[in-house]
């Protein structure tokens, strides 16, 4: 019930596309949905974030979309570009702790 | 504003030998955590402080892992003995609070063979 489910594992998008990555949780007493971008021997770093009542949220070329009933959440990313190549973690918030998703490597080729 | 410090970036050892990472969080910051990242995997907590205090140890695996921070600002991890499996990248991050945004160092590459 911890668990946060992600996929696809890895995608590659043309540049200029959209880049879609989803995740799924079970414990609706998740309060925070985060989404983080690591680059190759870097920490991952907060790209994007939304709470469970707001059913999306738009911050430049990133788009979260969030369906409370379904218990799922996806990242949109517009117009990708190379510099977005990095492995995106989704993440949900219980009980003060971060339950990661197992990553998606995007590859954005020009 | 300086980041999250870790130390060493990168390590090799033998399999039961000691090895300890060293963390120096975000100035200011409270909460301290150390996560453990497998290859293709996202990070697990291991442990959190609150300050001084371990709040959440209940993912450290106690026989061979500890960790403190002392005075609250810098914390060690340690494990004796290393066993192969523990080969993993090991992330410290810190944030004002419990329940604030999260910023991580950029880890440890710990290798044992």
């Amino acid at each position: 019930q911890q668990q946060v489910k992600q996929s696809p594992q890895s995608l590659i998008v043309q540049k200029g596309g959209i880049s879609i990555i989803n995740c799924a949780y079970e414990n609706t007493a998740f309060d925070y949905f985060p989404w983080y971008q690591q680059f190759p021997g870097k920490g991952p770093a907060l790209l994007i974030a939304i709470r469970p009542d707001v059913s999306e949220k738009k911050e430049g070329r990133f788009t979260i979309s969030f369906n409370k009933s379904a218990k799922q959440f996806s990242l949109h990313i517009m117009d990708s570009q190379p510099g977005d190549s990095a492995t995106y973690f989704c993440a949900a918030r219980g009980a003060d702790k971060l339950i990661f998703g197992t990553g998606t490597r995007l590859q954005v080729f020009p | 504003e300086a980041g999250v410090v870790q130390s060493p970036r990168y390590k090799i050892i033998e399999k039961k030998q000691p090895v300890a990472f060293w963390c120096n969080p975000i100035s200011g910051h409270n909460t301290l955590y150390w996560y453990l990242q497998n290859l293709g995997q996202g990070p697990e907590l291991l442990i959190r402080y609150e300050n001084e205090e371990a709040v959440d140890d209940s993912q450290l695996p106690k026989d061979r892992f500890s960790a403190e921070r002392l005075k609250g600002v810098d914390s060690t991890l340690k494990i004796q003995p290393a066993e192969l499996g523990d080969s993993a990248v090991y992330l410290c991050a810190s944030s004002l609070g419990p329940n604030n945004e999260q910023f991580f160092g950029p880890g440890t590459r710990l290798t044992v063979l």
